[in-house]
């Protein structure tokens, strides 16, 4: 079945410090993968993907990720966490089902950032 | 670039009543447009997916009786809740996808949210 898996509900970091956001996906062939940025009460922001070339991609307000073939995962990184980057976090993967290409979503990770 | 806005932003309605979501791409034109609903700290639901011109193909559970949708030219698509109950209440997301892309990224509406008294 193909899934997204994102294994932290939370995850708490102090500004400054690096963030991790987890993903892992399951799909069969080569993977798109995707993360987005949702703010309260608002619609989801693209930050990042991956469809190939280099494994790790840079995208928007400094984040990052890293793709993994050998760990089928796709994290998220940010080298200094800002306060203002609290918010939840959505990895999604690109699937083929019922004939038409989706995108599957992660469960979500809640990011907060303390002063 | 890639715009794409929905309206209303928020609505009330009474039970037993209709309403009608518009999502458009501003700046694109999408031939597939795609309706997410999102629940309380959970994660989007794909409710159907519509392409311009013809029906929509909606994910197993969801009413197309109930969520009626049309997309009826290259930047609009429009999501109809028939005979709201208060169930219907969530926020609702629709996304574009931009014909002239081939790497499947969607852009993201703001949101609806829908309660349903």
């Amino acid at each position: 079945a193909q899934s997204v898996a994102q294994p932290e509900d939370q995850v708490n970091v102090a500004e400054g410090n690096p963030l991790t956001v987890k993903c892992t996906y399951s799909v069969s062939g080569n993977p798109y993968l995707f993360w987005y940025v949702q703010y309260p009460n608002r619609g989801l922001q693209f930050l990042l993907k991956y469809i190939t070339g280099d494994n790790l991609v840079k995208g928007s307000y400094g984040f990052e990720a890293e793709f993994n073939k050998s760990q089928t995962s796709f994290h998220l990184k940010k080298p200094s966490a800002l306060v203002s980057d609290s918010a939840l976090y959505f990895c999604a993967v690109r699937a083929f089902s019922g004939g038409y290409n989706k995108l599957i979503f992660g469960a979500g990770t809640r990011l907060a950032v303390h002063p | 670039g890639a715009v794409v806005s929905q309206h209303p932003s928020w609505v009330i309605c009474k039970s037993g009543t209709s309403v009608k979501i518009e999502c458009r791409s501003l700046d694109f034109q999408a031939t597939t447009m795609f309706w997410y609903r999102q629940f309380p700290k959970q994660s989007l639901m794909l409710m159907a997916t519509s392409n311009e011109g013809s029906k929509a193909t909606y994910e197993q559970g969801v009413e197309k009786d109930k969520f009626l949708i049309n997309h009826a030219s290259l930047t609009l698509s429009t999501l109809t809740v028939t005979s709201a109950h208060p169930e219907d209440s969530s926020f609702y997301i629709c996304s574009a996808r931009d014909r002239g892309q081939s790497s499947y990224e969607q852009y993201f509406g703001p949101g609806t949210r829908l309660t349903v008294t």
